[in-house]
């Protein structure tokens, strides 16, 4: 069964530095894959997806996406981060109709 | 404004006392979804309809029934709530599948089983 794993539950970074959130999949198949954030007592709001072709997607707030099949990995990379930026970050997989989600890795973000 | 609408955002009720969590989206769209969000699991999908009298189970849907008569309701109901569906809810939408088109969600639903 398809699965996605967020290996890391909590980060910190500094205002200004870069970031990278890991995400893992497991599938047989092609995948779609996905990054939603969910900021403070909010729903979630799609950063990016990524189908075929081009392997690093942009997204939007500045976030990139790279897909390496031959580590199944999906990670989101942010050059320079803002306070802003502080939520949860969701990576997510379908085959098709029916969503799979990691468990989260949430930023906070130093002044 | 385009949205996704869930009622009641917050609820505390007693086992065993049958409830109904109202979603509605005016986006026109085909798919919806429901989901509920646990620390550390993340958000597990409960239920997805593709389409009017469309529906179909995902990851966790037991415990929970939905219903697809309209194309911009899709309410999640809770036949006998028990304290393991302790959770927070969130109803999401989508123009056609979820492959190609982006999911919009809803506030969510914070419920509480006693």
């Amino acid at each position: 069964a398809q699965s996605v794993t967020q290996p890391d539950i909590h980060i910190t970074v500094s205002e200004g530095a870069s970031l990278e959130l890991r995400c893992n999949y497991s599938y047989g198949a092609t995948p779609y894959l996905f990054w939603y954030v969910q900021s403070p007592g909010q729903g979630l709001q799609l950063l990016l997806k990524y189908f075929s072709g081009d392997t690093l997607v942009q997204g939007i707030k500045g976030f990139e996406a790279e897909f390496k099949r031959s580590q199944s990995s999906f990670n989101l990379r942010k050059p320079s981060v803002h306070w802003s930026d502080a939520a949860e970050y969701f990576c997510a997989s379908t085959p098709g109709d029916d969503m799979r989600f990691g468990a989260g890795t949430r930023l906070t973000v130093k002044p | 404004e385009a949205q996704v609408t869930q009622n009641p955002r917050y609820l505390i009720t007693v086992t065993g006392k049958k409830l109904t969590v109202t979603c509605s989206q005016n986006m026109n769209h085909e798919y919806m979804s429901w989901y509920r969000q646990d620390p550390g699991l993340g958000l597990r999908q409960i239920y997805y309809s593709m389409n009017v009298e469309v529906t179909d189970k995902g990851d966790v849907p037991e415990g929970y029934k939905v219903s697809r008569k309209e194309k911009r309701n899709f309410p999640l109901i809770l036949e006998s709530p028990s304290p393991n569906q302790t959770s927070l809810y969130f109803c999401a939408s989508s123009f056609g599948g979820v492959v190609y088109n982006e999911q919009f969600f809803g506030p969510g639903t914070r419920l509480t089983v006693l």
